[in-house]
């Protein structure tokens, strides 16, 4: 259980283009959802966290108008890369918080997605 | 600045030795510790989780040993296997924050 998909697992895109990833939770709802950015062999770096029906929140140095989140339900998000460039290339990995209804619910605990490679040419 | 800051970067250990890895933080605030484990090409997958009311948590041969007033805390595996190869991260974070900050990983290799 607490699973967490993204599609596509794997994108080349020409430099210029848009490219929309999605991640779902598919055995609970996601009240908070959490996207990620890791360049090999460095640590998950947290880009935004988007709650289902308001807007995402971004950190510090993430340009909004280039990573465009929508929550739009309790268990989908996307993230779009706009006009991606080859330095927007890495691993995007996406997480789901909620409270599984199988599990005695650690509010803080966090499911990850499997990632989705970038690859911007 | 990183809030959680993790050591060693890497570790190679033989099979059946015993992996420990180190975590300190900073934020007094924070009151969860989980471990993930992520394998290359791989989103990462929870592992163990503590919280700063008990010093030590078990499950399996993974062990998380937790010191509130050093703010420190480690993952132990015991009985390393080859498939223990891995890279590893701590993280903390907050009831009401619930945004994690990451240590810097810890890249494992288990020798047959």
């Amino acid at each position: 259980g607490a699973v967490v998909s993204q599609h596509p697992s794997w994108v080349i895109c020409k430099s210029g283009t848009s490219v929309k990833i999605e991640c779902r939770s598919l055995d609970f709802q996601a009240t908070t959802m959490f996207w990620y950015r890791q360049f090999p062999k460095q640590s998950l770096m947290l880009m935004a966290t988007s709650n289902e029906g308001s807007k995402a929140t971004y950190e510090q140095g993430v340009e909004k108008d280039k990573f465009l989140i929508n929550h739009a339900s309790l268990t989908l998000s996307t993230l779009t890369v706009t006009s991606a460039h080859p330095e927007d290339s890495s691993f995007y990995i996406c997480s789901a918080r909620g409270v599984p209804s199988w599990t005695s619910g650690i509010l803080n605990e966090q499911f990850f997605g499997p990632g989705t490679r970038l690859t911007v040419l | 600045q990183q809030q959680v800051k993790q050591s060693p970067q890497s570790l190679i250990v033989q099979k059946g030795g015993i992996s420990i890895i180190n975590c300190a933080y900073e934020n007094t605030a924070f009151d969860y510790f989980p471990w993930y484990q992520q394998f290359p090409g791989k989103g990462p997958a929870l592992l163990i989780a503590i919280r700063p009311d008990v010093s030590e948590k078990k499950e399996g041969r993974f062990t998380i040993s937790f010191n509130k007033s050093a703010k420190q805390f480690s993952l132990h595996i015991m009985d390393s296997q080859p498939g223990d190869s891995a890279t590893y991260f701590c993280a903390a974070s907050t009831d009401s924050w619930g945004k994690l900050q990451f240590g810097a990983g810890t890249q494992v290799v288990v020798t047959p």
